[in-house]
C-alpha cells in the first residue's frame, strides 16, 4: 500500500463511449502524475500537476483530459479512444516538482478499448 | 535528458547478490540517480536513489564512480520475490518540473 488509490483497477470501453479515471493520494503530496504503460513499452509521462496547476501535457491527445480539483484528487477524463490506448495507467505523487522527490505510484487502472 | 542503458533481463538463483549495471553517459551535473522496482501490473516502487559514491538502505546499494557514467544497483541475497523490472531512472530539472524517463528497464528473473 504505497498511499494513492487508483480506481477502478479495471476498465473496458468502447471506442463512443466516455469513461473517468480517479487517482487520491493520501501522503500530503503537492505534485500528481499520469503516466501510461502500454505492452512491452517503457512508461510514459503524460500529465504533472503541482498544487493542482497543470506543468506539463506531454503531447498528448485532447481525447485525453485530465483534471485535479485538488491537492489529493486527479482524474483522467476519457473519450472517443482507440484501441491502441489500451494499456495500463498510472497515477503517481510526490512532495513536489522541482526537486529529485520520490515518486509515490498507485496500482494502476487496466484499460482495455475496443 | 540523459538516456541510459540497462541490461534487458538477467538470471540468478535465490541466495546470490544481484548487481545491475546502467549506462548513463550523457547526465547532467544536477541529475540524481533513482531506481525504481515494478512488479507485473503494479506500479513501480522506489528503491534508492543517489549522485555520488554510494548509498545504501535496507533492501539495496547503489554504487555510482566518480565520473557519474554508470551506476550499479546491488541486491543481496535475492529471493524469488525480487523478481520483477528493474528501471535505473537519471532524472533532472527542465522548464522547473523534476521528471523521470523510464525505460525500458532490466528484467531480473530469480530462480529457485
Amino acid at each position: 500500500e504505497t498511499g494513492v488509490t487508483q480506481t477502478p483497477r479495471h476498465l473496458v470501453m468502447g471506442m463512443t463511449n466516455k469513461k473517468s479515471l480517479k487517482c487520491e493520494q493520501h501522503l500530503g503530496h503537492n505534485a500528481m502524475y499520469w503516466y501510461k504503460q502500454s505492452a512491452k513499452k517503457p512508461l510514459e509521462l503524460m500529465f504533472v500537476y503541482n498544487f493542482k496547476e497543470q506543468t506539463e501535457n506531454n503531447s498528448v491527445p485532447s481525447r485525453f483530459s485530465p483534471e485535479c480539483p485538488n491537492s489529493s484528487h486527479l482524474f483522467l477524463h476519457l473519450h472517443t479512444l482507440q484501441p491502441e490506448d489500451s494499456a495500463l495507467y498510472l497515477c503517481a505523487s510526490s512532495r513536489g516538482t522541482g526537486e529529485p522527490d520520490t515518486q509515490y505510484f498507485g496500482p494502476g487502472t487496466r484499460l482495455t478499448v475496443l | 535528458l540523459a538516456k541510459t542503458t540497462q541490461p534487458i533481463s538477467m538470471d540468478s538463483y535465490e541466495g546470490q547478490e544481484v548487481n545491475i549495471t546502467c549506462s548513463h553517459n550523457n547526465i547532467a551535473t544536477n541529475d540524481y540517480i533513482t531506481w525504481y522496482q515494478q512488479f507485473p501490473s503494479q506500479g513501480p516502487r522506489f528503491i534508492i536513489q543517489g549522485y555520488k559514491t554510494k548509498v545504501t538502505n535496507e533492501v539495496a546499494s547503489l554504487f555510482i564512480p566518480a565520473d557519474r557514467k554508470s551506476s550499479t544497483l546491488s541486491l543481496p541475497r535475492v529471493s524469488l520475490s525480487d523478481t520483477a523490472v528493474y528501471y535505473c531512472l537519471p532524472g533532472s530539472t527542465t522548464s522547473g518540473t523534476y521528471k523521470y524517463i523510464f525505460g525500458t528497464g532490466t528484467r531480473l528473473k530469480v530462480l529457485a
